[in-house]
Protein backbone atom coordinates (compact mmCIF):
# COMPACT_ATOMS: atom_id res chain seq x y z
CA UNK A 1 0.00 0.00 0.00
CA UNK A 2 1.21 3.59 -0.80
CA UNK A 3 2.41 5.49 2.01
CA UNK A 4 0.46 8.75 2.92
CA UNK A 5 2.44 12.10 4.62
CA UNK A 6 0.36 14.12 6.95
CA UNK A 7 1.12 17.38 9.62
CA UNK A 8 1.83 15.95 12.61
CA UNK A 9 -0.42 18.72 14.55
CA UNK A 10 -2.82 21.21 13.37
CA UNK A 11 -5.17 24.07 14.86
CA UNK A 12 -8.27 25.12 14.38
CA UNK A 13 -10.65 27.61 15.67
CA UNK A 14 -14.20 26.40 16.65
CA UNK A 15 -16.67 27.42 14.05
CA UNK A 16 -14.59 27.59 11.71
CA UNK A 17 -13.76 24.90 8.47
CA UNK A 18 -10.73 22.76 8.73
CA UNK A 19 -8.85 21.32 5.88
CA UNK A 20 -6.36 18.95 6.48
CA UNK A 21 -3.68 17.61 4.18
CA UNK A 22 -2.81 14.58 3.09
CA UNK A 23 0.36 13.20 0.76
CA UNK A 24 0.27 10.27 -1.14
CA UNK A 25 2.36 10.57 -4.02
CA UNK A 26 3.28 6.78 -4.75
CA UNK A 27 -0.61 5.96 -4.69
CA UNK A 28 -1.95 3.18 -7.81
CA UNK A 29 -4.91 3.44 -9.52
CA UNK A 30 -6.40 0.78 -7.76
CA UNK A 31 -6.07 2.36 -4.30
CA UNK A 32 -8.72 4.09 -2.57
CA UNK A 33 -7.96 7.15 0.45
CA UNK A 34 -9.69 6.78 3.55
CA UNK A 35 -10.08 9.06 6.60
CA UNK A 36 -10.43 7.66 10.21
CA UNK A 37 -10.50 9.99 13.36
CA UNK A 38 -9.75 8.85 17.12
CA UNK A 39 -10.76 10.68 19.54
CA UNK A 40 -8.74 10.38 22.59
CA UNK A 41 -9.64 6.99 24.34
CA UNK A 42 -12.13 5.62 21.77
CA UNK A 43 -11.68 3.37 19.12
CA UNK A 44 -11.41 4.83 15.31
CA UNK A 45 -14.15 5.97 13.99
CA UNK A 46 -14.67 6.03 10.47
CA UNK A 47 -14.98 9.67 9.00
CA UNK A 48 -15.04 8.71 4.86
CA UNK A 49 -12.77 7.15 1.63
CA UNK A 50 -13.13 8.10 -1.77
CA UNK A 51 -11.01 6.24 -4.87
CA UNK A 52 -10.81 9.22 -7.69
CA UNK A 53 -14.10 11.39 -7.42
CA UNK A 54 -14.71 13.92 -3.99
CA UNK A 55 -16.84 12.99 -1.96
CA UNK A 56 -19.34 14.41 0.76
CA UNK A 57 -21.35 12.72 3.95
CA UNK A 58 -22.69 14.20 6.87
CA UNK A 59 -19.33 14.26 8.54
CA UNK A 60 -17.13 15.73 5.86
CA UNK A 61 -15.63 16.29 2.55
CA UNK A 62 -12.90 14.26 0.96
CA UNK A 63 -11.57 16.24 -2.04
CA UNK A 64 -8.71 14.55 -3.76
CA UNK A 65 -6.92 16.08 -6.47
CA UNK A 66 -6.95 15.35 -10.29
CA UNK A 67 -3.55 13.25 -10.10
CA UNK A 68 -4.50 11.72 -7.37
CA UNK A 69 -1.31 12.03 -5.18
CA UNK A 70 -3.10 14.18 -2.50
CA UNK A 71 -5.96 14.76 -0.90
CA UNK A 72 -7.91 17.06 1.39
CA UNK A 73 -10.31 16.28 4.15
CA UNK A 74 -12.33 19.32 4.76
CA UNK A 75 -14.78 19.61 8.30
CA UNK A 76 -17.01 22.28 7.45
CA UNK A 77 -18.01 23.65 11.18
CA UNK A 78 -15.34 22.56 13.60
CA UNK A 79 -16.59 22.33 17.14
CA UNK A 80 -14.97 21.36 19.91
CA UNK A 81 -15.67 17.25 19.51
CA UNK A 82 -13.74 17.35 16.92
CA UNK A 83 -10.54 17.64 18.28
CA UNK A 84 -8.91 14.01 17.70
CA UNK A 85 -6.17 12.55 15.91
CA UNK A 86 -7.19 11.66 11.92
CA UNK A 87 -5.42 9.09 9.91
CA UNK A 88 -5.19 9.47 5.84
CA UNK A 89 -5.16 5.75 5.00
CA UNK A 90 -4.43 4.41 1.50
CA UNK A 91 -4.83 0.85 0.38
CA UNK A 92 -6.02 -1.65 -2.28
CA UNK A 93 -8.34 -3.36 0.58
CA UNK A 94 -12.39 -2.16 -0.42
CA UNK A 95 -13.36 -4.67 2.52
CA UNK A 96 -10.69 -2.87 5.30
CA UNK A 97 -7.67 -3.96 6.14
CA UNK A 98 -6.18 -1.01 7.27
CA UNK A 99 -2.54 0.53 8.41
CA UNK A 100 -2.46 3.68 9.83
CA UNK A 101 0.04 6.01 10.13
CA UNK A 102 0.72 8.53 12.35
CA UNK A 103 -1.99 10.63 11.53
CA UNK A 104 -2.26 14.59 12.33
CA UNK A 105 -3.49 15.84 15.93
CA UNK A 106 -5.97 18.22 15.53
CA UNK A 107 -7.31 20.47 18.00
CA UNK A 108 -10.24 23.01 18.00
CA UNK A 109 -10.42 25.60 20.20
CA UNK A 110 -13.04 28.29 21.41
CA UNK B 1 -26.37 0.37 20.96
CA UNK B 2 -22.58 -0.73 20.86
CA UNK B 3 -22.15 -2.86 17.88
CA UNK B 4 -18.69 -3.87 18.35
CA UNK B 5 -18.02 -4.69 22.57
CA UNK B 6 -14.56 -5.71 24.04
CA UNK B 7 -14.45 -6.76 27.21
CA UNK B 8 -13.15 -6.45 29.82
CA UNK B 9 -12.24 -2.34 29.34
CA UNK B 10 -9.31 -2.11 31.34
CA UNK B 11 -7.24 -5.43 32.36
CA UNK B 12 -4.21 -5.17 34.65
CA UNK B 13 -2.14 -8.64 35.12
CA UNK B 14 1.63 -9.50 36.08
CA UNK B 15 3.99 -10.31 33.71
CA UNK B 16 4.12 -13.66 32.23
CA UNK B 17 0.62 -14.76 33.54
CA UNK B 18 -1.61 -15.47 29.88
CA UNK B 19 -4.56 -13.14 29.28
CA UNK B 20 -7.46 -12.92 26.85
CA UNK B 21 -9.77 -10.36 25.63
CA UNK B 22 -12.69 -10.94 23.81
CA UNK B 23 -14.79 -9.23 21.10
CA UNK B 24 -17.96 -9.37 20.22
CA UNK B 25 -20.04 -8.11 17.43
CA UNK B 26 -23.74 -7.44 16.73
CA UNK B 27 -22.93 -6.54 12.90
CA UNK B 28 -23.02 -10.42 11.25
CA UNK B 29 -19.75 -8.77 9.24
CA UNK B 30 -17.40 -11.56 8.23
CA UNK B 31 -13.73 -9.46 8.39
CA UNK B 32 -12.85 -9.19 12.41
CA UNK B 33 -9.44 -7.60 13.12
CA UNK B 34 -7.46 -7.18 16.07
CA UNK B 35 -5.01 -4.19 16.40
CA UNK B 36 -2.11 -2.96 19.20
CA UNK B 37 -2.29 0.82 19.87
CA UNK B 38 0.70 1.91 22.47
CA UNK B 39 0.68 5.17 24.03
CA UNK B 40 0.82 7.49 22.02
CA UNK B 41 1.12 5.25 18.68
CA UNK B 42 -0.78 4.73 15.57
CA UNK B 43 -2.80 1.03 15.82
CA UNK B 44 -1.11 -1.58 14.44
CA UNK B 45 -2.75 -4.16 12.36
CA UNK B 46 -1.79 -7.53 14.81
CA UNK B 47 -3.98 -10.19 12.62
CA UNK B 48 -7.68 -10.58 11.32
CA UNK B 49 -9.87 -13.51 10.24
CA UNK B 50 -11.48 -13.61 6.80
CA UNK B 51 -14.33 -15.48 7.93
CA UNK B 52 -12.72 -18.75 8.86
CA UNK B 53 -9.44 -17.77 7.79
CA UNK B 54 -6.89 -16.51 9.90
CA UNK B 55 -4.55 -13.63 8.86
CA UNK B 56 -1.78 -12.89 10.62
CA UNK B 57 0.59 -9.74 10.07
CA UNK B 58 4.45 -10.70 9.38
CA UNK B 59 5.73 -8.96 12.37
CA UNK B 60 3.09 -10.04 14.93
CA UNK B 61 4.72 -11.60 17.63
CA UNK B 62 4.18 -15.52 18.43
CA UNK B 63 3.15 -14.45 21.90
CA UNK B 64 -0.40 -13.49 20.44
CA UNK B 65 -2.72 -15.76 19.69
CA UNK B 66 -6.33 -15.55 18.37
CA UNK B 67 -9.50 -17.67 18.26
CA UNK B 68 -12.98 -17.15 16.37
CA UNK B 69 -15.24 -19.71 17.37
CA UNK B 70 -18.11 -18.72 15.60
CA UNK B 71 -19.14 -15.68 13.58
CA UNK B 72 -19.97 -13.34 16.77
CA UNK B 73 -16.84 -13.85 18.65
CA UNK B 74 -13.05 -13.18 18.50
CA UNK B 75 -10.51 -13.58 21.17
CA UNK B 76 -6.99 -12.06 21.77
CA UNK B 77 -4.57 -14.40 23.70
CA UNK B 78 -1.33 -13.21 24.95
CA UNK B 79 0.66 -16.44 26.51
CA UNK B 80 3.05 -14.85 28.39
CA UNK B 81 2.37 -10.80 28.65
CA UNK B 82 5.71 -8.49 28.64
CA UNK B 83 6.00 -5.43 30.01
CA UNK B 84 6.31 -4.20 26.30
CA UNK B 85 2.56 -5.43 25.62
CA UNK B 86 1.08 -3.06 27.89
CA UNK B 87 -1.20 -1.13 25.55
CA UNK B 88 -4.73 -0.82 24.08
CA UNK B 89 -6.12 -3.43 22.22
CA UNK B 90 -8.54 -2.41 19.43
CA UNK B 91 -11.35 -4.65 18.05
CA UNK B 92 -12.81 -4.18 14.55
CA UNK B 93 -15.18 -6.10 12.13
CA UNK B 94 -15.99 -5.27 8.43
CA UNK B 95 -18.11 -6.81 5.65
CA UNK B 96 -16.74 -8.03 2.72
CA UNK B 97 -19.04 -8.67 -0.23
CA UNK B 98 -19.47 -7.30 -3.72
CA UNK B 99 -22.60 -5.31 -3.19
CA UNK B 100 -21.95 -3.94 0.19
CA UNK B 101 -18.75 -3.01 0.34
CA UNK B 102 -17.64 0.24 1.87
CA UNK B 103 -14.86 -0.26 3.44
CA UNK B 104 -15.46 0.97 6.94
CA UNK B 105 -14.21 -0.69 9.75
CA UNK B 106 -16.39 -0.58 12.94
CA UNK B 107 -14.15 -0.30 15.85
CA UNK B 108 -14.70 -1.25 19.74
CA UNK B 109 -13.69 0.91 22.56
CA UNK B 110 -11.10 -1.17 23.40
CA UNK B 111 -9.39 -3.01 26.13
CA UNK B 112 -5.89 -1.42 28.33
CA UNK B 113 -4.07 -3.89 29.01
CA UNK B 114 -1.54 -2.87 31.72
CA UNK B 115 1.29 -5.53 32.66
CA UNK B 116 3.02 -5.14 35.81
Amino acid sequence: DAKTTQPPSMDCAEGRAANLPCNHSTISGNEYVYWYRQIHSQGPQYIIHGLKNNETNEMASLIITEDRKSSTLILPHATLRDTAVYYCIVTTDSWGKLQFGAGTQVVVTP
Amino acid sequence: DAMVIQNPRYQVTQFGKPVTLSCSQTLNHNVMYWYQQKSSQAPKLLFHYYDKDFNNEADTPDNFQSRRPNTSFCFLDIRSPGLGDTAMYLCATSRDGSAFNTGELFFGEGSRLTVL
